[in-house]
């Protein structure tokens, strides 16, 4: 079963601003299998990307991904106000097994 | 437009079934193109997967919970279902469902999945 850790925890940063989400999985996993979800507090996870760096419909283009192997990054260009929120990344192959990492809460000051 | 609906009691008892409905509207669960998932998230943790199930009624459950957990559905209402077995406090949650997606890399052939429509949530809490 792929362990998927994100890091940081927590991430504060000024409107403006840029963030780099980090999530690495415990084996090599491929690049299609792997996805970012952003979930607003009380609201309802949102994909953001799916296969390592696609855009999902209607997501901003400050958003993007990228990595491969073991390691994976979220990147947010020019923070938003409503860019608060928890950030997951998510891995599913043919096993069907879908795992979650941790994931890293970004708050907007 | 898909939209997906989760309904069921908001309380359940310690030791008793948590049961709950997840209601596809914008598609049918039975063209074959998806699996369906259920999905929570506890207070102050993390997004857990418990299971998905395709149309045929084939399913697959997180190890953690597969001993408590059946997913089920009613193709002619368009909904699929949730059943957890003897509940505890550790089970209070928001549960989610969702349409899982894939896609495949053209150069490998290796396929991926995620999910990219999901329902609002519905809040269970464990308690007596």
């Amino acid at each position: 079963e792929v362990v998927l850790t994100q890091s940081p925890a927590t991430l504060s940063l000024s409107p403006g601003a840029g963030a780099t989400l980090s999530c690495r999985a415990s084996q090599s996993v491929r690049s299609v299998t792997l996805a970012w979800y952003q979930q607003r507090r009380g609201q309802a996870p949102r994909l953001l990307i799916y296969a390592t760096s696609s855009r999902a419909t209607g997501v901003p283009d400050r958003f993007s991904g990228s990595g491969s192997g073991t390691d994976f990054t979220l990147t947010i260009s020019g923070l938003q106000p409503e860019d608060s929120a928890m950030y997951y990344c998510q891995q599913c192959d043919t096993s069907s097994l879908v795992t979650f990492g941790g994931g890293t809460s970004v708050e907007i000051e | 437009q898909l939209h997906l609906q989760e309904s069921g009691p908001g309380l359940v008892k310690p030791l008793e079934t948590l049961s709950l409905t997840c209601t596809v509207s914008g598609d049918s669960i039975t063209t074959g193109s998806h699996w369906w998932g259920w999905f929570r998230r506890p207070p102050g943790k993390g997004l857990e997967w418990i299971g998905n199930i395709y149309f045929t009624g084939t399913t697959r459950y997180n190890p953690s919970l597969k001993s408590r957990v059946t997913i089920s559905l009613d193709t002619s209402k368009n909904q699929f279902f949730l059943r957890l077995t003897s509940v505890t406090a550790a089970d209070t949650a928001e549960y989610y469902c969702a349409r899982r997606e894939s896609t495949n890399d053209f150069f490998s052939g290796y396929w991926g999945y995620y999910f990219d429509y999901w329902g609002p949530g519905s809040l269970v809490t464990v308690s007596s």
